[in-house]
């Protein structure tokens, strides 16, 4: 059972934004500890999106945008298109348990 | 450029075991750690196992703590997952991936295609 929270499914149409949370706690993401938001497509391996919270790699559209505040981390997806559709993970360490996680995963659909 | 090549994978029986490798090219090896992640048929990301860039520490989850050994040979490039006593559970895709690293295009992190592991009688 991870200890990262994300909600089980997001859905929107093109061109709309879309936002959902990575919820942890005061051993992970409250106490500090860097968020990073993968994408997976069916079949393939993850693709990192964001790193250290809020920064891009080289070649990430900047539609894509993470933010964290106290326990809680968010990714954003602005201009939403039908390329988007695919699984999102975000990632961490925790202290407690000296382990690093994955949260639970969503699901975008693009209406 | 980066590359991960995963090899290893197959049919095992419950109780048994088996050995991946993660052949490394494209960056400095030695120089940073590395992660086994692993995915069940229709399931999540689960992270697995980490080992420093020296191999002086290493970390797991506790559904592998006992049972799986990560270990690396810098002088080969080479990243690998022993896993023994192995159980139906462990059935998934397993991955091996860098820590972020600084190459000529910028920080990324790079994950290998993937190598299936089947656990069943």
């Amino acid at each position: 059972q991870s200890v990262l929270t994300q909600p089980p499914s997001v859905s929107g149409a093109p061109g709309q934004r879309v936002t959902f949370s990575c919820s942890g706690s005061s051993s992970n993401i409250g106490a500090g500890y860097d968020v990073h938001w993968y994408q997976q497509l069916p079949g393939t391996a993850p693709k990192l999106l964001i790193y250290g919270n809020d920064i891009r790699p080289s070649g990430i559209p900047d539609r894509f945008s993470g933010s964290k505040s106290g326990t809680s981390a968010s990714l954003a997806i602005t201009g939403l298109q039908a390329e988007d559709e695919a699984d999102y993970y975000c990632h961490s360490y925790d202290s407690s348990l000296s382990v690093y996680v994955f949260g639970t995963g969503t699901k975008v659909t693009v209406l | 450029q980066v590359q991960l090549v995963e090899s290893g994978g197959g049919v095992v029986q419950p109780g048994g075991s088996l050995r991946l490798s993660c052949a490394a090219s494209g960056f400095t090896f030695s120089s940073y750690g590395m992660h086994w992640v692993r995915q069940a048929p229709g399931k999540g990301l689960e992270w697995v196992a980490f080992i420093r860039f020296d191999g002086t520490n290493k970390y797991y989850a506790d559904s592998v703590k006992g049972r799986f050994t990560i270990s690396r040979d810098n002088s080969k490039n080479t990243l690998h997952l022993q896993m023994d006593s192995l159980r139906a559970e462990d059935t998934a895709v397993y991955y091996c991936a860098t820590v972020l690293i600084v190459v000529v295009s910028g920080t990324n992190d790079y994950w290998g295609q993937g190598t299936l592991v089947s656990v069943s009688s």
